[in-house]
């Protein structure tokens, strides 16, 4: 049974661009939220989807925006790239109404 | 603003002795508890985890004790092992009403020496 997958694994971007970032939950599972990661910090809550719709969304910008799609993975999006970015952002799933999430290995976004 | 606050940063341990990690929360709304551990390069992994109707919760050599009305928990791991060095996580959730997002102390980072 293969857990939560992420890819790609690791990225470098540039400032001002935009990224992708792919995310497959675990069998069984249909709520997937994400969470950035800043080197020496705890993980901190970006959004939730659950049913394709926005669940729930943290303190993060407009630039940070995502997606659902019917097979339950999801893709989160960053737009107009900063510096501040750089982070490893985890995925992690769920089912709806369990309060148990498992995390993915993450990916590892570098901007310069 | 960091909802649930965690200490000690750092902490050494020698092998066979009892790692202790404490947090705190504010929000009483929250009503799910677990602790995760998280290797250098590696996703958080769920380690344990309680609600607040029970004050005590063991999974092997891993104990959370949980002491509602301080809003204080922490985690014991004891006969600690090399192989337990790692950075631990602490975090909290609540419901539909409060919100289903973790919310996650700083973490802290174990070193178990030989």
């Amino acid at each position: 049974d293969a857990g939560v997958t992420q890819s790609p694994t690791h990225l470098i971007k540039t400032r001002g661009q935009q990224v992708t970032l792919r995310c497959s939950p675990k069998s069984g599972h249909d709520t997937v939220s994400w969470y950035q990661q800043a080197l020496g910090q705890g993980p901190q809550f970006i959004f939730q989807y659950y049913e394709e719709e926005e669940r729930q969304r943290g303190n993060f910008p407009d630039r940070f925006s995502g997606h659902q799609f019917p097979n339950y993975s999801s893709e989160l999006n960053v737009n107009a790239l900063l510096l501040g970015d750089s982070a490893l952002y985890l995925c992690a799933s769920s089912m709806i109404g369990a309060d148990t999430q498992y995390f993915g290995p993450g990916t590892r976004l570098t901007v310069l | 603003q960091q909802q649930v606050k965690q200490s000690p940063q750092s902490l050494i341990v020698q092998k066979g002795g009892i790692s202790i990690i404490n947090c705190a929360y504010e929000n009483t709304a929250f009503d799910y508890f677990p602790w995760y551990q998280q290797f250098p390069g590696k996703g958080p992994a769920l380690l344990i985890a309680i609600r607040p109707d029970v004050s005590e919760k063991k999974e092997g050599r891993f104990t959370i004790s949980f002491n509602k009305s301080a809003k204080q928990f922490s985690l014991h791991i004891m006969d600690s092992q090399p192989g337990d060095s790692a950075t631990y996580f602490c975090a909290a959730s609540g419901n539909s009403n409060s919100g289903y997002a973790l919310n996650f102390g700083k973490g802290t980072s174990l070193l178990v020496t030989p």
